[in-house]
């Protein structure tokens, strides 16, 4: 069964400083693996995702994420946090040869940048 | 592009009444989805279609719930009975891409009392 974990419920950063949010996951075979943000009392809405190639993905807003086959991770990350990025993160991933019903969310890292 | 449109955004009804939410999705997009996110299960799919077919309904929770696509540009998902339980934020979402880039709405947040 696919699986995803987000292990901190919380990131605490100050703006301009370099931010980490975690994402570790299960699935057979090869993955699809996404990032998706979400401000309060809005949907949710794609940052990037990884499908195949290289293992550094850039996507929206200046965040990028890095493929870790041997680690079962894909760690979002930017190089300086802004106020404005705080909000909650949901990794996702989907196992290349399942539906979608099989895409599963994780439970969501809530990130708050302080000024 | 509107992106995906829901209404109602915000639904207060009494236990038993019933309810009707409805999803507008991104014109050209083959796949629309519903999701219902809780603070204690997280985000759930109920059932997704594609090209107005349901393929997946294996989420939704029980006979209350039904779910229609009568056209590319419409899907409804109906409540009836609604218990308090049922509280919940209740997402559209459609998509193109066949690997799992989703276009979210905004929402519709249901209250049972």
């Amino acid at each position: 069964a696919q699986s995803v974990a987000q292990p901190e419920d919380q990131v605490n950063v100050a703006e301009g400083n370099p931010l980490t949010v975690k994402c570790t996951y299960s699935v057979s075979g090869n993955p699809y693996l996404f990032w998706y943000v979400q401000y309060p009392n809005r949907g949710l809405q794609f940052l990037l995702k990884y499908i195949t190639g290289d293992n550094l993905v850039k996507g929206s807003y200046g965040f990028e994420a890095e493929f870790n086959k041997s680690q079962t991770s894909f760690h979002l990350k930017k190089p300086s946090a802004l106020v404005s990025d705080s909000a909650l993160y949901f990794c996702a991933v989907r196992g290349m040869n399942t539906g979608f019903q099989k895409l599963v969310f994780g439970t969501g890292t809530r990130l708050l940048v302080s000024p | 592009d509107a992106g995906v449109i829901q209404s109602p955004r915000h639904e207060v009804t009494e236990m038993g009444q019933e309810v009707t939410l409805r999803c507008k999705p991104i014109s050209g997009h083959d796949y629309l989805f519903w999701y219902r996110q809780t603070m204690m299960r997280g985000l759930e799919l109920l059932i997704y279609f594609n090209n107005n077919v349901p393929i997946d309904d294996s989420g939704m929770p029980e006979d209350r719930f039904s779910a229609k696509m009568p056209n590319a540009s419409f899907s409804t998902l109906k409540i009836q009975p609604s218990e308090p339980r049922d509280s919940a934020v209740y997402f559209c979402a459609s998509t193109w891409d066949h690997t799992g880039e989703l276009f979210f709405g905004e929402g519709s947040r249901l209250t049972v009392l």
